[in-house]
C-alpha cells in the first residue's frame, strides 16, 4: 500500500523553538506539498516542491521554510515557533499532471497536530 | 483559479445513495475535476477524478454535466464510514512542461456529509 508518512502524530513545542516536521513518501512522486488546516479556514498551502532541491512558496509561507534534499523526503521547518502556528499540518505527494493528461491524485499523510505553548 | 461551489452540509441515511453536487461554472477546457474526502482526524483521501466522461471506481462514481459546469459525486450505498467532508477541486492541466504552481490543488470548504443509521 502506497504511503505518505509523517514522523509525528502529535507534537508540543515551546514558543521560539525551531521545529522540524518530516514527511516521507514511498511512491517515487516528483511533487510534495505542505498544508496546514485550521477550523473555518480549511487547507492552505504553505510550500511545495516539484523536484529535489526545488521549492516554491504557497499561499502562506511566512514563518516557514522547507528542505528537499532527497526525492522521498520533504521537511517543513518552523524557524521560530509561535502560538499562531498551532495547527494540523498535512503533507502530500503526487505525480504532476502533464500536457497529455492528469492521471493521478494526491496522497496525504495522516497529519501532525502541532501545539505551540 | 477556477472556483467550485458546494453545499456546506448534507445528510444521508445508511445504505441509501448519496449525490454530492458541485458547481464549477468557470471551469476551463483543461481543468480536471477532483474529489477528495477527509474523515475525522485524518488527512484527505483521493476519491475520484475526471475530465469530460463519467467515471467509476471502487469508491464512487463521478457524473460530469455535458457543459462541464457542474458535477456530482455519487456514493451508491452510504455507510457510517462515509461520514466525512467531501471536497470538489479543479486541477489545472499545465500547457507547458510542469513547473511552478500549475496543477496544485486548492481546497475549498467542502461538504460535510452526515450518515444516519
Amino acid at each position: 500500500d502506497v504511503k505518505v508518512t509523517q514522523s509525528s502524530r502529535y507534537l508540543v513545542k515551546r514558543t521560539g523553538e525551531k521545529v522540524f516536521l518530516e514527511c516521507v513518501q514511498d511512491m517515487d512522486h516528483e511533487n510534495m506539498f505542505w498544508y496546514r488546516q485550521d477550523p473555518g479556514l480549511g487547507l492552505r498551502l504553505i510550500y511545495f516542491s516539484y523536484d529535489v532541491k526545488m521549492k516554491e512558496k504557497g499561499d502562506i509561507p511566512e514563518g516557514y521554510s522547507v528542505s528537499r534534499e532527497k526525492k522521498e523526503r520533504f521537511s517543513l521547518i518552523l524557524e521560530s515557533a509561535s502560538t499562531n502556528q498551532t495547527s494540523m499540518y498535512l503533507c502530500a505527494s503526487s505525480s504532476p499532471p502533464t500536457g497529455t493528461g492528469d492521471r493521478y491524485g494526491y496522497t496525504f499523510g495522516s497529519g501532525t497536530r502541532l501545539t505551540v505553548v | 483559479d477556477a472556483k467550485t461551489t458546494q453545499p456546506n452540509s448534507m445528510e444521508s441515511n445508511e445504505e441509501e445513495p448519496v449525490h454530492l453536487p458541485c458547481n464549477h461554472s468557470t471551469i476551463s477546457g483543461t481543468d480536471y475535476i477532483h474529489w477528495y474526502r477527509q474523515l475525522p482526524s485524518q488527512g484527505p483521501e483521493y476519491v475520484i477524478h475526471g475530465l469530460t466522461s463519467n467515471v467509476n471506481n471502487r469508491m464512487a462514481s463521478l457524473a460530469i454535466a455535458e457543459d462541464r459546469k457542474s458535477s456530482t459525486l455519487i456514493l451508491h450505498r452510504a455507510t457510517l464510514r462515509d461520514a466525512a467532508v467531501y471536497y470538489c477541486i479543479l486541477r489545472v492541466l499545465p500547457v507547458m512542461n510542469y513547473g511552478g504552481s500549475q496543477g496544485n490543488l486548492i481546497f475549498g470548504k467542502g461538504t460535510k456529509l452526515s450518515v444516519k443509521p
